[in-house]
């Protein structure tokens, strides 16, 4: 399973866009980017997912350009509820927690949002 | 609420006690996963079922940890003699394959503590 490395923290001010890179070096062929949003005591939110060049939903926006070893997930006009930790995932959606591997989370990036 | 469910919120318990947590996962989801997760990590993998049947257990689960999904339904998680290490939240996800895509998606999560 392709390890991630992302910025442990960022701050932004309300209304800021923000964009947070993950870096994916070993990437694999099948593997997917996923990203989930987690507030303090609940469980993380799905975000986005995709495989290549760009994602939008009602949320965020992915980034993912051609060489697929990093990522950016991109949160237009951010606002205070926007402040929680975001990890970004890397894998084979197909084994997620089979032999060839598991939902592996690191230690995700803590986005503070000022007023 | 057609989310994730689990129960309890909360269980506080004395070292040496056995514990059980039950997740109910979203109706028509088959895979059924269980993590856990200390403050200022992210959620580690423990075990996942595919209906009925458990098919990855991780190291971290120790012979102390059990998980059933009976039926295929609900799922529930014990752990015999507590010890003060085993304090943490104990997240549990749903997903439902769907050729190449799968998507977790998280229950609130137990927050044990053991004294």
């Amino acid at each position: 399973l392709a390890k991630t490395t992302q910025p442990i923290s960022m701050d932004s001010y309300e209304g800021q866009e923000v964009n947070i890179t993950c870096s994916h070096n070993n990437i694999a062929t099948n593997d997917y980017i996923t990203w989930y949003q987690q507030f303090p005591s609940q469980g993380p939110r799905f975000i986005i997912q995709g495989y290549k060049t760009k994602v939008t939903n009602e949320v965020a926006s992915l980034f993912i350009p051609a060489d697929r070893k990093s990522s950016t997930l991109s949160l237009p006009r951010v606002s205070l509820s926007d402040t929680a930790v975001y990890y970004c995932l890397v894998g084979d959606l197909g084994n997620y927690g089979g032999s060839q591997g598991n939902l592996i989370f690191g230690k995700g990036t803590k986005l503070s949002v000022k007023p | 609420d057609t989310g994730v469910s689990q129960n309890p919120r909360h269980k506080i318990t004395k070292r040496g006690q056995n514990v059980t947590f039950r997740c109910d996962p979203i109706s028509e989801h088959n895979r059924l996963y269980w993590y856990r997760q200390t403050l200022g990590q992210g959620p580690e993998f423990l075990t996942y079922f595919q209906n009925e049947a458990q098919l990855e257990k991780s190291r971290l689960l120790s012979d102390r940890f059990s998980a059933e999904r009976p039926k295929g339904s609900f799922s529930t998680l014990e752990i015999q003699r507590t010890e003060q290490g085993d304090s943490a939240m104990y997240l549990c996800a749903s997903s439902l394959r769907q050729g190449a895509w799968e998507t977790q998606y998280f229950g609130p999560g137990t927050r044990l503590l053991v004294l």
